[in-house]
């Protein structure tokens, strides 16, 4: 099946820092990303979708200054979290749909990134 | 709005024993459901979806418009089948919408 990486897989950082999350599609083009959040024992809530070449779609309440999302190329989506504060520390996930006609619906994940600020 | 009710958090059965796992959701359109698998120290996985009507690893969902439900079923559960599940809804047009989750269930396969 399709593989979604995402680095790093943990990070931490000082707060008031940003930090940059990759996420890549390693064995097929993706036009369309998703990003998630996941906090503990909680669901999957759906931060942005990450549109290749164009601006990102964010969710009600998402912060587009404070997550901000690239998708440059059509295996590569960033997400930056800018001047990071604790209450930022979370799971982020990101996922990736097949292209074109040989989407079928199915999102493929990201291995997830773990955010801690200090 | 969509939204995706799964009532159990947490869910025991023991080996060989009937597993239901429940999700009801909510959409104005004609949606398309998934179940999603997370296996412990895995990433996400999808484990089916209503449009394809299979069977994997036992599982199977149906889709009920008159219920708004896509319950979860297998007859006979095995150890492996602990993981947290997820299901999750996206509009007809999935090739561009967004999936929402509901709030999982975590379930546990008593040996």
């Amino acid at each position: 099946g399709a593989v979604v990486s995402q680095h790093p897989s943990r990070v931490i950082c000082k707060s008031g820092t940003s930090v940059k999350i990759e996420c890549r599609s390693l064995d097929f083009q993706a036009t369309t990303m998703f990003w998630y959040r996941q906090f503990p024992k909680q669901s999957l809530m759906l931060m942005a979708t990450s549109n290749e070449g164009s601006k990102a779609t964010y969710e009600q309440g998402v912060e587009k200054d404070k997550f901000l999302i690239n998708h440059a190329s059509l295996t590569l989506s960033t997400l930056t979290v800018t001047s990071a504060h604790p209450e930022d520390s979370s799971f982020y996930i990101c996922s990736a749909r097949l292209a074109g006609r040989a989407n079928t619906g199915e999102l493929f994940f990201g291995e997830g990134s773990r955010l801690t600020v200090l | 709005a969509q939204r995706v009710t799964q009532p159990e958090k947490l869910l025991s059965v023991f080996k060989g024993a009937p597993v239901e796992l429940k999700c009801n959701y909510s959409y104005s359109g004609s949606p398309e459901l998934f179940w999603y698998v997370q296996y412990s120290r895995q990433r996400l996985q999808l484990l089916l979806r209503h449009i394809s009507r299979e069977s994997i690893k036992g599982f199977t969902a149906d889709l009920n418009k008159g219920e708004t439900s896509f319950h979860l079923k297998k007859p006979f559960a095995q150890e492996e089948d602990s993981a947290m599940y997820y299901c999750a809804l996206s509009g007809s047009n999935f090739g561009n919408e967004k999936l929402t989750f509901g709030t999982g269930t975590r379930l546990t396969i008593i040996p």
